[in-house]
């Protein structure tokens, strides 16, 4: 099966500049996930969807991070403006359900790199 | 989250079995462990999970203490492919998240 599918790969932008990421998840996996995961460190989860709700996304800045995922299938990570502490790895994850018993499948992530 | 601890790294060799420790004092009679790896420049990769017996799969085996306040994953053949952090992760309940520490380094030698 096709794994989870992220774009761009690389990011490299200003500080203040916005950026946003695109997620395409594994067929028919409900649940969906944006981590970021600064270097030498693991990944931290933001926000979590079911379907095209938001189950969780205690972790996610608000005042400037935004995720959607209009139609339960692909979603897009966005921030605006972007801050030198934001540099970092943006990982999605899917998997089947959202009980925390089903196995996370992730993508490689996009390196965004702040100047 | 409850949270797990595991040394920094461990070397082994080409070939040869690894066992990589997890203490998890704070686990509950629900909690399950599970295990990813993620290689460099990789997303984290699922490799097992299990709550009281020891489990087998392609990639690895999971044995679980009888008092369930430690694990060890074991790898049974390392191959260089096997180099990556180890993640031990102690989730319990239906809306329990993944929390990530830093996990255990492991370095292959060939």
């Amino acid at each position: 099966e096709a794994g989870v599918a992220q774009s761009p790969r690389y990011k490299i932008i200003e500080k203040r500049q916005s950026v946003a990421f695109w997620c395409n998840p594994i067929s028919g996996h409900a649940t969906l996930y944006w981590y970021q995961q600064i270097l030498g460190q693991g990944p931290k989860l933001l926000i979590q969807f079911q379907n095209n709700g938001v189950v969780d996304d205690s972790q996610l800045p608000k005042d400037r991070f935004s995720a959607e995922r209009l139609k339960g299938v692909d979603s897009t990570l966005k921030i605006q403006p972007a801050k030198l502490e934001d540099s970092a790895v943006y990982l999605c994850a899917s998997s089947l359900g959202y009980q925390g018993l089903w196995p996370q499948h992730f993508g490689d992530g996009t390196r965004l790199s702040i100047l | 989250d409850a949270k797990t601890t595991q040394p920094n790294s461990m070397e082994s060799n080409e070939e040869e079995p690894v066992h990589l420790p997890c203490n998890h004092s704070t686990i509950s009679g629900t909690d399950y462990i599970h295990w990813y790896r993620q290689l460099p420049s990789q997303g984290p990769e699922y490799v097992i999970h299990g709550l009281t017996s020891n489990v087998n799969n392609r990639m690895a085996s999971l044995a679980i203490a009888e008092d369930r306040k430690s694990s060890t994953l074991i790898l049974h053949r390392a191959t260089l492919r096997d180099a990556a952090v180890y993640y031990c992760i102690q989730l319990g309940g239906a809306n329990s998240k993944l929390t990530f520490g830093k996990g255990i380094t492991l370095s292959v030698r060939p």
